[in-house]
């Protein structure tokens, strides 16, 4: 099995960019899609990037999503911040019927 | 729309039993793999367990191999969770989720609201 590892938290102003990473432990980042995840406190997550880089309809294109074989890592950008894109912030991927989460990233936009 | 609802959850005593249901509308059941993802309170997303379309393929966490089983009903859209020899570890808000596909990929496109399950004397 292998592990994903993100920053436990970041801040950021609104109007600027944040860039989430996302380290695999063992394996390719490439060998696997990565998913990323929002929620927001008291609900449900949602996805915002789904195959790497894949935005679901709805989701605004400030959101963007990254791999980098050289650092075996998946990052997830978010531009022209907003107060409503403060909330945890997931990443996901998988290998051979076994699922792995990220710790998760708080994201706070102040 | 799509949707996935579960239930089933509840207080339970340790080394007990629980069964949760996720019932599924709006979509092709059959065509796309489900998903059990838990919350512990104040904690992160734990991936539980996921089934393939078919049910031909399952995973588990290894925190709960052995003590859960998931299955799926396609006749009755719905998927479950059979908790055995729960611990106050197990205590969790419990998401039922549906893949964009139909392996065990963890591509999930729709969660459920949870249904929480309380582990304690």
């Amino acid at each position: 099995n292998f592990m994903l590892a993100q920053p436990h938290s970041m801040s950021e102003s609104p109007g600027k960019t944040v860039t989430i990473s996302c380290t695999r432990s063992r394996g390719s980042i490439a060998s696997n899609f990565v998913q990323w995840y929002q929620q927001r406190p008291g609900s449900a997550p949602t996805t915002v990037i789904y195959e790497d880089d894949q935005r679901p309809s709805g989701v605004p294109d400030r959101f963007s999503g990254s791999i980098d074989s050289s650092s075996n890592s998946a990052s997830l950008t978010i531009s022209g911040l907003k107060t409503e894109d403060e909330a945890d912030y997931y990443c996901q991927s998988y290998d051979s019927n076994n699922v792995v989460f990220g710790g998760g990233t708080q994201l706070t936009v102040l | 729309e799509v949707q996935v609802v579960e239930s089933g959850g509840g207080l339970v005593q340790p080394g007990r039993s629980l069964r949760l249901s996720c019932a599924a509308s709006g979509f092709t059941f059959d065509d796309y793999a489900m998903h059990w993802v838990r919350q512990a309170p104040g904690k992160g997303l734990e991936w539980v367990s996921g089934i393939s379309w078919n049910g031909g393929s399952i995973g588990y966490a290894d925190s709960v191999k052995g003590r859960f089983t998931i299955s799926r009903d396609s006749a009755k859209s719905s998927l479950y969770l059979q908790m055995n020899t729960l611990g106050p570890e197990d205590t969790a808000l419990y998401y039922c989720a549906k893949d964009r596909g139909i392996a065990v990929a963890g591509l999930i496109d729709y969660w459920g609201r949870g249904t929480l399950v309380t582990v304690s004397s």
